[in-house]
């Protein structure tokens, strides 16, 4: 079975751009889970996608924005890119018969806003 | 509302020495607890869970956990660090909702492992 993959590892972007970041989940699991883990910092959860849903949301602006397809990939959106969105974005994906939400995770994408 | 508190942002040990990364959490509602690490430039490893049962829970790499109701603690274990346990340590608790569930993770502990 396949991990949870995470595209692409790097990236860096200017204040004002878009930036589409995206997520494998792991075979089997059908909710995806996207966070934000600035430096020296835990995860922050930003939102949770179940079968395409959007499934809660942490205290992020609509800025961010996500999609979960049927073969329960996802993507991040970020628009209008600000300095403190630079941080390791990390998904995690889970299965509904993992009891109490174990997570699985893919490695991040690393985003540099200049 | 749930909050995760990781009382050491840095552990410095020597080799072969024991270790206890301190965790304590607040929630209103049951909930589940996490100890994940984090080697650098990757992502999170799930050390050890807590779900029911048993209060001490044993996970990889050596590593176990108690969890305390009454002192809404959740320490993370080892006996004997090695070298290569240097890593970000992760304490996390998680409540289920409908069709899903959300997790809050704390600060991090950074386990410096010495020679």
């Amino acid at each position: 079975e396949t991990g949870v993959t995470q595209s692409p590892t790097h990236l860096i972007k200017t204040r004002g751009q878009q930036v589409t970041l995206r997520c494998s989940s792991q075979s089997g699991h059908n909710t995806v889970s996207w966070y934000q883990q600035a430096l020296g910092q835990g995860p922050q959860f930003i939102f949770q996608y179940y079968r395409e849903e959007e499934n809660g949301r942490g205290n992020f602006p609509p800025r961010f924005s996500g999609l979960q397809f049927p073969n329960y990939s996802s993507e991040l959106n970020v628009n209008a890119l600000e300095l403190d969105d630079s941080a390791l974005y990390l998904c995690a994906s889970s299965s509904p018969g993992r009891e109490g939400g174990e997570q699985f995770f893919g490695p991040g994408t690393r985003l540099t806003v200049l | 509302a749930q909050s995760v508190t990781q009382l050491d942002s840095q552990v410095p040990v020597f080799e072969e020495a024991p270790v206890e990364l301190r965790c304590n959490y607040s929630s209103s509602v049951s909930v589940y607890l996490f100890w994940y690490v984090q080697y650098p430039n990757q992502g999170l490893q799930l050390l050890l869970k807590y779900l029911s049962g048993s209060t001490l829970v044993k996970g990889i790499n050596g590593f176990e956990a108690e969890f305390n109701k009454s002192q809404t603690s959740f320490h993370l274990r080892k006996p004997s660090v090695h070298i290569s346990d240097t890593a970000e340590y992760f304490c996390a608790v998680s409540q289920v909702n409908t069709g899903g569930f959300k997790t809050i993770f704390g600060a991090g502990t950074r386990l410096f492992v010495k020679a």
